[in-house]
């Protein structure tokens, strides 16, 4: 499969805990994009990354979310000090300069 | 600040109708305007996309038209199956924002047998 891969794809966790997300974009995609997508909405864009360069960030919800891609292969990203408010999907995307932008299936987060 | 505002929220069609879809934005700087779908527990899939340089393009079933004066798009689905049921989002952008997607709210279409 050379989709765009996402681990865990559920993830469960207490109120103020910290939970990790990793995306594998399909090789050879130099951008790749996070976005939050809560029920009956559109996914909201976070942020994304050119290679290992960080372009936009402003659009992370708060100073509790952060990502990286360290070698411009997989990203992470974190949330630290989880609230209920934090509970949906977390969906990555990947794309190629001026090419289709491919979603991955989704990490669902569920605050408890 | 919803950037593209969609419509319907929700539609019901029967088998072999057409599907219509339409969005609508006021940023005349985006320059790309893709059509996803959507499964339930699923990511978004790409069905189709248009640029502002061309007025319709189809593919299969699916057809985008622009209307770049009225800043307005649509998706056209032909021959609606009762398998195109899920939720679709249309999505604007533009280079300037490294192509960061802008999605509407949604319609979650049914295609009735």
């Amino acid at each position: 499969d050379t989709g765009v891969s996402q681990d865990p794809r559920h993830k469960i966790t207490k109120r103020g805990q910290n939970v990790t997300f990793r995306c594998d974009p399909i090789s050879e995609h130099n951008r790749l994009y996070w976005y939050r997508q809560t029920l009956g909405q559109g996914p909201e864009f976070l942020t994304y990354f050119q290679n290992e360069a960080q372009l936009e960030k402003s659009r992370l919800l708060s100073d509790r979310f952060s990502a990286e891609r360290p070698k411009g292969s997989f990203s992470t990203l974190e949330i630290q000090r989880t609230e209920q408010g934090d509970s949906a999907m977390y969906l990555c995307a990947s794309k190629r300069d001026h090419y289709e932008q491919y979603f991955g299936p989704g990490t669902r987060l569920t605050v408890t | 600040q919803q950037q593209v505002k969609q419509s319907p929220q929700s539609l019901i069609v029967q088998k072999g109708g057409i599907s219509i879809i339409n969005c609508a934005y006021e940023n005349t700087a985006f320059d790309y305007f893709p059509w996803y779908q959507q499964f339930p527990g699923k990511g978004p899939a790409l069905l189709i996309a248009i640029r502002p340089d061309v007025s319709e393009k189809k593919e299969g079933r699916f057809t985008i038209s622009f209307n770049k004066s009225a800043k307005q798009f649509s998706l056209h689905i032909m021959d609606s199956q009762p398998g195109d049921s899920a939720t679709y989002f249309c999505a604007v952008t533009t280079s300037n924002s490294g192509y960061a997607l802008n999605f509407g709210k949604g319609t979650s279409l049914l295609v009735t047998p």
